[in-house]
């Protein structure tokens, strides 16, 4: 098994609600990462896991919480959102000793209305 | 600031014709140096690195790339272009112990029938 999957593909929230975004993968990765692409940008860091610990937080709003519950696993909660954080999510994860190459989900695509 | 700079949004080049996707760097030290790929609507796939050793690195299908230190250049080379090869293509760059990648703002690859 060589995917990282995220679900939902696609949600649609207003800016007063709380939902959550899943990423898992069963490769046996022990770092795992958020990152946020706008359309036509590169994706931008958000958080980094290793081991189960945030290792990384690139000064991200309060607003988006993330969560890795277990090693296989990573939650992004989201709540009272802005309209400017409609955007592509992806997750990623990696071994720790080839962080460079990052296996990446197809993403979830957010909008916020 | 660290950083990796692709000077072209776009490329555009005939099928079976060789193809450069140009990428410059501006790290300090020994730089990590990285290509992926993202097809539509999908999340990015790892093509190979440079970390130290041979200045030509080969990765995966039959993407290569070429490290110029005097040039400060990382550019991703193919022999023969295929259409499947058309996709956006980012240069990318490892600091902080390894644990951030950090993209360069991709170049859109057309290969034309």
């Amino acid at each position: 098994d060589t995917e990282v999957t995220q679900t939902p593909k696609h949600l649609v929230m207003g800016m007063t609600n709380k939902k959550s975004l899943k990423c898992e993968q069963h490769m046996g990765h022990r770092a795992m990462y958020w990152y946020k692409q706008k359309a036509k940008k590169p994706p931008e860091l958000m958080f980094v896991y290793s081991y189960e610990k945030l290792s990384i937080n690139e000064s991200v709003p309060s607003r988006f919480s993330p969560e890795c519950p277990n090693s296989s696993l990573l939650n992004l909660h989201l709540h009272a959102l802005q309209p400017e954080d409609s955007a592509l999510y992806l997750c990623a994860s990696s071994y720790p000793g080839q962080r460079e190459k990052l296996f990446f989900g197809s993403g979830t695509q957010l909008s916020v209305l | 600031a660290q950083s990796v700079a692709q000077p072209e949004d776009q490329v555009n080049v005939a099928e079976g014709n060789p193809l450069t996707v140009k990428c410059t760097y501006s790290v300090s030290g020994n730089p990590y140096l990285f290509w992926y790929v993202q097809y539509p609507n999908r999340g990015l796939q790892f093509l190979l690195k440079y970390i130290t050793g041979d200045n030509l690195v080969k990765g995966s299908y039959g993407f290569e790339a070429e490290f110029n230190k005097s040039q400060t250049s990382f550019h991703l080379k193919k022999p023969s272009a295929l259409v499947s090869d058309s996709a956006l293509y980012f240069c990318a760059f490892g600091s902080g112990g390894y644990q951030k990648v950090t993209f360069g703002t991709g170049t859109k690859l057309q290969v034309i029938p």
